[in-house]
């Protein structure tokens, strides 16, 4: 049990589906994060919360929307996404900028035929 | 910009010998934090260690230690006597804080393959 939980584990979409990711943290972290990791690319921040509130934005397309009801849920709903977006999205979690580093779920892997 | 780089993409290493990954980082922040961790198969990214950049102290923790040197801004990993349970992707990154937050800019990893 690493703290942060994702849901589900694999997903497989249709690029007409909409879908969500669910991230959970019982840590009492302020921050939560997405990140995206594709094959043969360093992680890629896609964006940052912090208390709820959406901080950073990395330049994501609009077919990623992010939702964070509080501060230990985090949610990323996913329409009308394209092939090139299969990947491995991360969800992590930290304390403000203790820079103990960020904890980590163990992330959706994410199909998109 | 904050860059880190693992120019090592692969390393494939019999069990028990040693083995040192590397990682090089750009930054022009007088204050950063460097960062250590490992992706096993199962996808979630394990915590190793953290560097503060005034510290550059070298760290030992069992098999595992870590050379910081920042006259070359590189913070090198290595693994005494590895094991098959090594194998993993390993990724060094480096902090850059934002808003209450931090953002942590990410090497490419260094793909580890221990052989029995």
């Amino acid at each position: 049990e690493t703290g942060v939980t994702q849901t589900p584990r694999h997903l497989v979409m249709g690029m007409t589906n909409k879908k969500s990711l669910k991230c959970e943290q019982h840590l009492g972290h302020n921050a939560m994060y997405w990140y995206k990791q594709s094959a043969k690319k360093p992680l890629e921040l896609m964006f940052v919360y912090n208390f709820k509130e959406q901080t950073e934005n990395n330049s994501v397309p609009s077919r990623f929307s992010p939702e964070c009801p509080n501060s230990s849920h985090l949610f990323l709903h996913l329409h009308t996404l394209q092939p090139e977006d299969s990947a491995l999205y991360l969800c992590a979690s930290s304390q403000g900028q203790a820079v103990y580093g960020y904890t980590f779920g163990s992330g959706t892997r994410l199909t998109v035929v | 910009a904050q860059k880190v780089t693992q120019a090592q993409t692969e390393i494939s290493v019999v069990e028990k010998e040693d083995v040192t990954l590397d990682c090089v980082y750009e930054t022009r922040d007088t204050t950063y934090y460097l960062f250590w961790y490992k992706q096993p198969p199962s996808g979630e990214l394990v915590f190793l260690i953290r560097r503060n950049s005034f510290d550059e102290q070298n760290e030992i923790s069992g098999r595992y230690s870590w050379n910081f040197q920042k006259s070359t801004s590189s913070f090198n990993f290595t693994i005494t006597a590895s094991q098959v349970v090594d194998s993993a992707v390993y990724f060094c990154a480096l902090s850059e804080a934002i808003q209450g937050a931090q953002k942590l800019v990410f090497g490419q990893g260094t793909r580890l393959t221990i052989n029995p």
